[in-house]
């Protein structure tokens, strides 16, 4: 059972352009919610997070927003850069489960220059 | 702050060896450390959560007694693959949590394994 879900394995954005990354959940116990970032054989690097309490949270170019009605989450990178290209991964964490992270697919975004 | 480092990187071994890897929290006492497996193109899965000075806790499917988890000191957990076979073969990543209540996981580099 997939709790945290990337549908998108992959995107391709125009360098300057706008990147938006999707995903969605299951489980309405999370309470917390995290992006990272990974290149290939490292491991991954955190972005940004958001509360459940929240429904935004922005930190330079990147903004996540959270519908928590919608059970789904995105992160916004604008301006897009050619160092921005790696695998996004969004994860959850919930206090019940001891905050332990569940992680989605990840999805490769590529900056074309 | 708050980096992790694991060794080795890569390691290739013969089946039915074991093989040990070390994750430690270079510049902060990590009270949780968490071992996770990753296969191509898949997801980072869960193994085990570490707590320093007790016994780790496995997650569903996870052997036990295949993957042996030590959490000896707040800066350092190993996780040692006995009788490796190729199916074990995989990057193993680990992170570390600064302190309870803290959401956010550091993670190491990863550790490549090939068993061959």
């Amino acid at each position: 059972d997939q709790q945290v879900k990337q549908n998108s394995p992959s995107l391709s954005v125009q360098e300057g352009r706008i990147s938006i990354l999707n995903c969605d959940y299951t489980n309405s116990m999370f309470d917390y919610f995290l992006w990272y970032k990974k290149y290939p054989a490292e491991g991954p690097t955190f972005l940004i997070s958001i509360s459940s309490i929240k429904d935004k949270n922005e930190d330079g170019r990147f903004t996540v927003f959270l519908n928590k009605s919608a059970k789904h989450l995105s992160l916004h990178i604008v301006p897009s850069q050619p160092g921005d290209s790696a695998v996004y991964f969004c994860a959850a964490s919930d206090v019940q489960g001891a905050q332990k992270l569940v992680f989605g697919q990840g999805t490769r975004l590529t900056i074309n220059p | 702050g708050a980096v992790v480092s694991q060794h080795p990187s890569w390691v290739i071994c013969k089946s039915g060896t074991s093989v040990k890897i070390e994750c430690r929290s270079l510049d902060f006492q990590a009270t949780t450390m968490f071992w996770y497996r990753q296969f191509p193109k898949q997801s980072l899965m869960l193994m085990a959560t570490s707590n320093e000075g007790s016994k780790a806790t496995y997650e569903q499917g996870v052997e036990k007694d295949k993957f042996l988890i030590n959490h000896a000191s707040l800066t350092l957990s190993t996780l040692t693959v006995t009788s490796a076979h190729p199916e074990d073969s995989s990057f193993y990543i680990c992170s570390a949590r600064v302190y309870a209540g803290y959401n956010e996981q550091f993670f190491g580099p990863g550790t490549r394994l090939t068993v061959l």
